[in-house]
């Protein structure tokens, strides 16, 4: 059965500071790979996507990296600022052609960025 | 932008008693999804459609939950009795089918139950 573990299980940062989470996998057949968003007591908001076949991905501020073969993913942070404090969750995506699609999650990392 | 919806946002009901949700998934979208999530935990499946058919119910409680997506667009997941281990967020979730773009999904707001 996959496992999702993300450390830390919560950051503070000073505004402006670059910093990196953390998501680790047990299962290495993997589809793909997803970071989440979730403020208090609000949905997902889907941040990033990586294949299973890419190393990483970028959005504005934010890049997401993927070593399959190691089982682990990272998300980096740049210059970070108030607003980005939330609970940042990863999920795996089981191998095709599985016709469910059981995605694991992580516990998530919560993000504090103090101004 | 298109979204999933989700109502009611927020559901406090008293232990025994029934409570349901609903959701309503992106245009297009055949998979929905039915997750449950505990606080400080991620979310866990509890249920997956295929259009009306459902694919995946092993995680769900079926002696007192239900979930039925009768027109293969939106569903609703029903509580019978509630208990006070169900307080949790409720999360709907919609993709395109499986073999199709990459497995996205794309969440709804959530529906936070309470149950005293």
């Amino acid at each position: 059965k996959q496992e999702v573990t993300q450390i830390p299980a919560a950051l503070s940062v000073p505004e402006g500071e670059n910093l990196v989470l953390n998501c680790s996998f047990t299962d290495s057949a993997i589809y793909n790979l997803q970071w989440f968003r979730q403020d208090p007591g609000k949905g997902l908001t889907s941040l990033l996507l990586i294949q299973s076949s890419q190393r990483e991905q970028t959005s504005g501020r934010l890049n997401a990296s993927l070593d399959k073969s190691s089982g682990r993913s990272t998300l980096y942070i740049a210059a970070s600022q108030p607003g980005d404090s939330a609970t940042y969750l990863c999920a795996v995506n089981p191998t095709l052609p599985y016709n469910n699609n059981d995605m694991r999650f992580g516990a998530g990392t919560r993000l504090t960025v103090k101004p | 932008e298109a979204e999933v919806a989700q109502s009611p946002r927020y559901k406090i009901t008293e232990k025994s008693q029934a409570v349901a949700f609903w959701c309503d998934p992106i245009s297009g979208h055949a998979t929905l999804y039915w997750y449950r999530q505990i606080l400080g935990q991620g979310p866990e499946l509890l249920v997956q459609f295929q259009d009306e058919s459902v694919v995946d119910d092993s995680q769900l409680p079926k002696d007192r939950f239900s979930a039925e997506r009768l027109k293969g667009v939106d569903s609703t997941l029903k509580i019978q009795p509630a208990e006070l281990g169900d307080s949790a967020m409720y999360l709907c979730a919609s993709s395109l089918a499986p073999g199709e773009m990459a497995y996205e999904q794309y969440f709804g707001p959530g529906t936070r139950l309470t149950v005293t």
